[in-house]
């Protein structure tokens, strides 16, 4: 079966410096979810989209952004990036309204390991 | 709003011994909840949910957790530990359809020879 895409799945950077992630949810999901994950720390939510409008917002930096395009990928857009920025990027993707109690679920990404030197 | 405490950020077992892992939750509406497995340097696997109905639920790899109201858990046990178990494992709430996972710290399960 079809699983959630991210690219790349590994980025090196340096201070100050721009970085793309990008994700392709698993067909037919409407919604998109970013998390990150520090070294030795649990998933935190970034933010979320829902029919390409954003839908709910966590502890996103200003200087993050991201958008879910027509064909519901989406993109996590990291500027001005600092050390504090390495961390492991999971998208995530679901359906928004499941015919079965047993499609509410999240399916995750394999996740994007940035690196910030 | 959602929380999750998992007690325990360290917990080692012998082969072969009953794997418990705790889990404990705060949610202002109905809780999802879930169970997720951590390898090294991998991502998010899904061992088991709970939405509605049975309480009791079996996941994958000889998993199962059971949801219970009154006391606000949601605690993952194996009977017998297998050396592959050993990996991290989060507890994570949803409050519905659509709504971002709230994720516990994690523990990390060591299984001993």
């Amino acid at each position: 079966a079809a699983g959630v895409i991210q690219s790349p799945r590994h980025l090196i950077k340096e201070k100050r410096e721009t970085a793309t992630l990008k994700c392709y949810p698993i067909p037919r999901h409407d919604t998109v979810y970013w998390y990150q994950q520090g070294p030795g720390q649990d998933p935190q939510f970034l933010i979320s989209f829902y029919e390409k409008m954003q839908s709910d917002k966590g502890s996103i930096p200003d200087r993050f952004s991201a958008q879910q395009f027509s064909d519901y990928h989406s993109e996590l857009n990291m500027s001005s990036l600092e050390l504090g920025d390495s961390a492991l990027y999971f998208c995530a993707s679901s359906l928004s309204r499941p015919m079965a109690s047993g499609e509410n679920e999240q399916f995750f990404g394999p996740g994007t390991r940035l690196t910030v030197l | 709003a959602q929380s999750v405490t998992q007690l325990g950020s360290h917990v080692s077992v012998s082969e072969g011994a009953l794997v418990l892992l705790r889990c404990n939750y705060s949610s202002s509406v109905p809780p999802y909840l879930f169970w997720y497995v951590q390898y090294p340097n991998q991502g998010l696997q899904l061992l088991l949910k709970y939405t509605t109905g049975a309480t009791l639920v079996k996941g994958i790899n000889g998993f199962e957790a059971e949801f219970k109201k009154s006391e606000t858990s949601f605690h993952l046990t194996k009977p017998s530990a297998h050396m592959s178990d050993a990996a991290e494992y989060f507890c994570a709430v949803s409050g519905s359809y659509g709504q971002n996972f709230v994720f516990g710290p994690g523990t990390r399960l060591s299984v001993l020879p």
